[in-house]
Order: C-alpha cells, then structure tokens, then sequence
C-alpha cells in the first residue's frame, strides 16, 4: 500500500534560519506530488508541485523554494525564514485520489 | 482560474441531527472532480467523499451525502445522524480532470467549522 511521510511533526525556528522539510512516499513510482501551506484558520495554498524528479512549479512567489532529488522524495527549504513563514505544511501525492501527510507545524519566533 | 467558496465559516449541530454544509465553485471547465475533506484537532486531512462530474448521481459514503447540481455549480455536502467524532474544519475541494500542468492540483475553499453539540 501507499503511504507518505512527513517530517517533523513540529518545528519552532528563529527569524532568518534556514528550513528544510522532507516528504518521502512509498509504494508507487513517479507519483505527482505537492506542498500545501495553511494558515491559522485558514484554507489551504499550493506551494509546488513536481511531475518527476527536477520538474518543480511554484504557484505563488515566497520565500520559499522546493526540490525533488529522487522520484519519491520531496523538500520543502528555505535559506533565511520570515515571520510569515509560520503556519501548517502538508506533502501530498496524487494519483486518482490525494493522499496527505501528516502535516508540519511551523512557528517562525 | 478555478475558485472554490465555503460561505459558511461555521455551522453547529446536535448529536443525531443533520446539517448540511454548503460550497459553490467557478470553472470553465466540463470535467472535474469534487471532494470533501475532513481536518480534525490533529490536522490529519482525511477524504470524506468525492464526486466525478460527468457522474449526474450524486455520491454517499455511509452518512455522509452530497448534492451536487452541475449547472448551478454547487456542492453540498450532508452529514446524517450526527456524532461528536464529525466535529472538524470540513474542507471543499476542487480538481480538474484533463491533464497537463493543472492535472492533480486541487482548490480549496476556505473550510466551515462544524461543531456538534452533545
């Protein structure tokens, strides 16, 4: 069966440390996947997604940058991290259905 | 663009009731799917029920039930005998079914709180 992973769970980092959030998914090949952000309270936003390794589109200008080194992982980085990085991250991979995560809580002190 | 709303930031209701929570979205496009989604305190999100477009019957999955009306571009979903454990932020979700680059993404609405009292 699929599964996805995600992690940490929770991360607290000082304004303009770096970021690096990993996602890793097992139990198929060349899925499509995604980093969503979700703020408090809040719907969730496409970050990125990739089709297959080195293929990463950005849906919305940040601070943020995402990369795909192998077919089944997934990072999400940063170099110097903003207050307003802070907030709920989800890796997601699709095929027919989504399969999400576990979620990492974000808080940029 | 497609835009997905949830006009309803939160709904409550008694144990065993049903509610009904509401989501209208905007698309050019004749093929598509829906999906609602279920975040509880965990943060967990979890499918609650998903629609094909093309499929005019509308979908269920236990107590869980959607009205889906293509031409007015709405999509309802209905929880029946409610329990506390259905207490969560319930997401609308949208996802266009050609492919190319918008293939797998999805657009949320904004979620509706449902509280369910005792």
């Amino acid at each position: 069966s699929q599964t996805i992973h995600q992690w940490p769970a929770t991360l607290v980092q000082p304004v303009g440390s770096p970021l690096s959030l990993e996602c890793t998914v097992e139990g198929t090949s060349n899925p499509n996947l995604y980093w969503y952000r979700q703020a408090a309270g809040r719907g969730l936003q496409l970050l990125f997604y990739s089709v297959g390794i080195g293929q990463i589109s950005s849906e919305v200008p940040q601070n943020l940058s995402a990369s795909r080194p192998q077919d089944r992982q997934f990072i999400l980085s940063s170099k110097k991290l903003l207050l307003s990085d802070s907030g709920f991250y989800l890796c997601a991979w699709s095929s027919q259905n989504y399969t999400f995560g576990s979620g990492t809580r974000l808080t940029v002190v | 663009a497609q835009t997905v709303t949830q006009s309803q930031p939160e709904m409550s209701v008694q144990e065993a009731e049903t509610v009904t929570l509401s989501c209208t979205y905007d698309t050019s496009e004749s093929d598509y799917y829906l999906f609602w989604y279920k975040q509880p305190p965990s943060r967990q999100m979890i499918l609650v029920i998903r629609q094909e477009a093309y499929k005019q019957q509308n979908a269920t999955e236990n107590r869980f039930s959607v009205n889906f009306q293509k031409a007015a571009k709405s999509f309802s979903l209905k929880i029946s005998d409610s329990q506390l454990g259905d207490a969560a932020m319930y997401f609308c979700a949208y996802r266009s079914a050609s492919g190319g680059t918008s293939y797998g993404k999805l657009t949320f609405g904004q979620g509706t709180i449902l509280t369910v009292h005792p």
